[in-house]
């Protein structure tokens, strides 16, 4: 089976843009989740999606928003951006059986906010 | 809340073994984990223990469960400088499902 991939791998922005990533998990895996990795944060889970409907939120601003197709596919937006918001994005898929559900990564999506 | 704990850093010589540790806040978590991350790339799923474990083997791999203490330990055994990498323990807690909380990551550097 191919890994969970997330494009673009790299993006370059300014201050007050939006973006948005995109993440395709595993297949036959229902839910994704994201996280931001910084340096100074470490990973935090950013929000988690099951069958196209938020399950889980963690404690980001509501510029950070995220859907999931019917595909599984998920995007995450971040509007006005701000230099703050320089992170690895990472996505992760999982079965979704429930607690414990182990869950997989992709490479992440490195966005350089200047 | 929840929090996990680990050392920032270890270095060891190829062929020692490493054992990283790691402490947890929730004692209902089920699943606890290993992840390790190489530069420039995601986590990679290492191995994970079922919260009624006490210990589980995978090849160079051991994980040591103290569910009393709250703590977790990896042992890589006949560390090679491959091994070298930032290595996140992380737990599944009760509140939520698909949902990790990482500690900050142990830099792991094997010198030949």
């Amino acid at each position: 089976k191919a890994g969970v991939t997330q494009t673009p791998r790299y993006l370059i922005k300014t201050r007050g843009q939006q973006v948005t990533l995109s993440c395709s998990p595993i297949s036959g895996h229902r839910s994704v989740s994201w996280y931001q990795q910084t340096p100074g944060q470490g990973l935090q889970f950013l929000f988690e999606y099951f069958s196209e409907t938020q399950r889980n939120k963690g404690n980001f601003p509501g510029r950070f928003s995220g859907r999931q197709f019917s595909n599984s596919r998920s995007e995450m937006n971040v509007s006005t951006l701000e230099l703050g918001d320089s992170a690895l994005y990472l996505c992760a898929s999982s079965p979704s059986r429930g607690q414990g559900d182990t869950q997989y990564f992709g490479p992440g999506t490195r966005l350089t906010v200047l | 809340g929840e929090d996990v704990e680990q050392s920032l850093f270890l270095s060891v010589r190829e062929g020692d073994s490493s054992v990283i540790n790691c402490t947890y806040t929730d004692s209902s978590s089920t699943y606890l984990y290993w992840y390790k991350q190489e530069p420039g790339a995601g986590l990679q799923l290492l191995t994970y223990i079922f919260s009624n474990m006490d210990m589980k083997q995978d090849q160079r791999l051991t994980v040591l469960l103290n569910k009393k203490d709250k703590h977790l330990s990896l042992r890589i055994a006949d560390t090679q400088t491959g091994d070298s990498a930032i290595y996140f323990c992380a737990e599944s807690p009760s509140s939520g499902y698909s949902t990790l909380t990482f500690g900050k990551g142990t830099m792991l550097l094997v010198s030949p």
